[in-house]
């Protein structure tokens, strides 16, 4: 089983839409997880840490679920801006280095 | 800019050349990671330092991949006997030791083999 799986997507919406990707991964004793963003030919950039309480940041927000080992991120009214990839992002306990996902390409169309 | 830096940005050899990257983390930033990165995939890990220490490889890196970070601060990443399934994008981040704490990437250097 892969360390951090996604769905590939990808995932074609129209603005405004609400839309939302999952993230399952291996490793229960895994304490930090991320999601980043990755704009074509561009290196990836931090969207939001991912709290165990779940978090907003505007039209974002993500949640962790524990028990099912898995995050997910909700993105609602989409704007054409939120084209890109996401990247789901799961810290390994033994030495806290960081695996990613293979990342979920999201399109938003006029 | 006080950012992650990666030299060269792009690069393009022979098959059977050797190559080598460097990664200038942020300065304060103890943790530094290599990744590769080819088209629709995301970064996979090849390995992780910790200041000078190298704390984890992966396992599907061969023995033709090298990185050291001599003094805790630039890194190398050397491939000898270039392939062409090594073309790939290299990226190297860097972050705090913390919990939580993000990794800033650098642009990469664009490895093409011919």
């Amino acid at each position: 089983r892969k360390e951090v799986e996604q769905d590939p997507g990808p995932f074609n919406v129209p603005e405004g839409a609400t839309v939302a990707f999952n993230c399952t991964y291996s490793n229960s004793a895994s304490q930090s997880f991320f999601w980043y963003r990755q704009d074509c030919r561009k290196e990836p950039k931090l969207l939001m840490s991912v709290y165990s309480s779940g978090n907003e940041d505007g039209r974002f927000t993500a949640q962790l679920n524990r028990a099912s080992q898995y995050i997910s991120l909700l993105i609602r009214d989409s704007k054409l801006s939120d084209s890109a990839t996401y990247l789901c992002v799961v810290n390994i306990p033994n030495n806290n280095d960081m695996r990613f996902g293979a990342g979920t390409r999201l399109t938003v169309k006029p | 800019d006080t950012g992650v830096s990666q030299d060269p940005r792009h690069k393009i050899t022979k098959r059977g050349q050797n190559v080598t990257f460097r990664c200038d983390p942020i300065s304060e930033h103890n943790r530094l990671y290599w990744y590769r990165q080819t088209l629709g995939q995301g970064p996979e890990f090849l390995t992780y330092f910790q200041n000078e220490a190298q704390l984890e490889k992966s396992r599907l890196l061969s023995d033709r991949f090298s990185a050291e970070r001599p003094k805790g601060s630039f890194s190398t990443l050397e491939i000898q006997r270039t392939e062409q399934g090594d073309s790939a994008m290299y990226l190297c981040a860097s972050s705090l030791e913390t919990l939580n704490a993000e990794a800033f990437f650098g642009q990469g250097t664009r490895l093409t083999v011919v």
